[in-house]
């Protein structure tokens, strides 16, 4: 079964300084990953994703993730946190690239402090 | 920039009621999601819909829930019949085939 596992509640950064927010997994397959994050009173919005190919992806407004096979992690990270990056992140992942029935993790809120 | 919008954004119900949450997708994505996460808790797939027809669905997605897309635009989750575990929020998503996009939830509270 899926499982993924975000360790930290909460990460505090100061701004300018990178940022980096965990996320571990459990799978039986090939993975297929993706990071949310959410703004207050907003939906959930896609970040990025990794399928398959090159371990580092980069998404929108300038994250990146590296997946990493070994170490069953897919970390997100960005090199200079701004106040507007304050938000709740999420991990998730799922066993098929339609990203159909993914399995989220329980979230990480960033406060980047200015 | 094009959003997924959900009605109501809270929803207070009686245990043994109906009730039917609405949503809007983004006009050109084929695939459409139900999510719901119980407060302090994960966020939880109940159910994927594509070609007007169910998908996929997890083990929560019983009798007592169903979806449809009635007019082309709207997509609905109803519950025949709340209980109190069914207080959550809402979210619903749509997508292409490699992405989801989400809503902002609708909170329902069951008493």
């Amino acid at each position: 079964a899926q499982s993924v596992a975000q360790p930290e509640d909460q990460v505090n950064v100061a701004e300018g300084n990178p940022l980096t927010v965990k996320c571990t997994y459990s799978v039986s397959g090939n993975p297929y990953l993706f990071w949310y994050v959410q703004y207050p009173n907003r939906g959930l919005q896609f970040l990025l994703k990794y399928i398959t190919g090159d371990n580092l992806v980069k998404g929108s407004y300038g994250f990146e993730a590296e997946f990493n096979k070994s170490q069953t992690s897919f970390h997100l990270k960005k090199p200079s946190a701004l106040v507007s990056d304050s938000a709740l992140y999420f991990c998730a992942v799922s066993l098929s690239t339609g990203a159909n029935n993914l399995f989220f993790g329980t979230g990480t809120r960033l406060t980047v402090i200015p | 920039e094009p959003e997924v919008t959900q009605t109501p954004s809270h929803q207070v119900t009686q245990m043994g009621q109906e009730v039917i949450l609405r949503c809007v997708p983004i006009s050109n994505h084929l695939y459409f999601y139900w999510y719901r996460q119980i407060l302090g808790q994960k966020v939880e797939f109940l159910v994927s819909f594509y070609n007007n027809e169910i998908s996929e669905k997890s083990e929560i997605f019983d009798d007592q829930f169903s979806v449809e897309r009635p007019d082309g635009s709207n997509f609905t989750l109803k519950i025949r019949s709340t209980k109190l575990e069914d207080s959550a929020m809402y979210f619903c998503g749509s997508g292409t085939y490699n992405e989801q996009f989400f809503g902002p939830g609708t909170r329902l509270t069951v008493l």
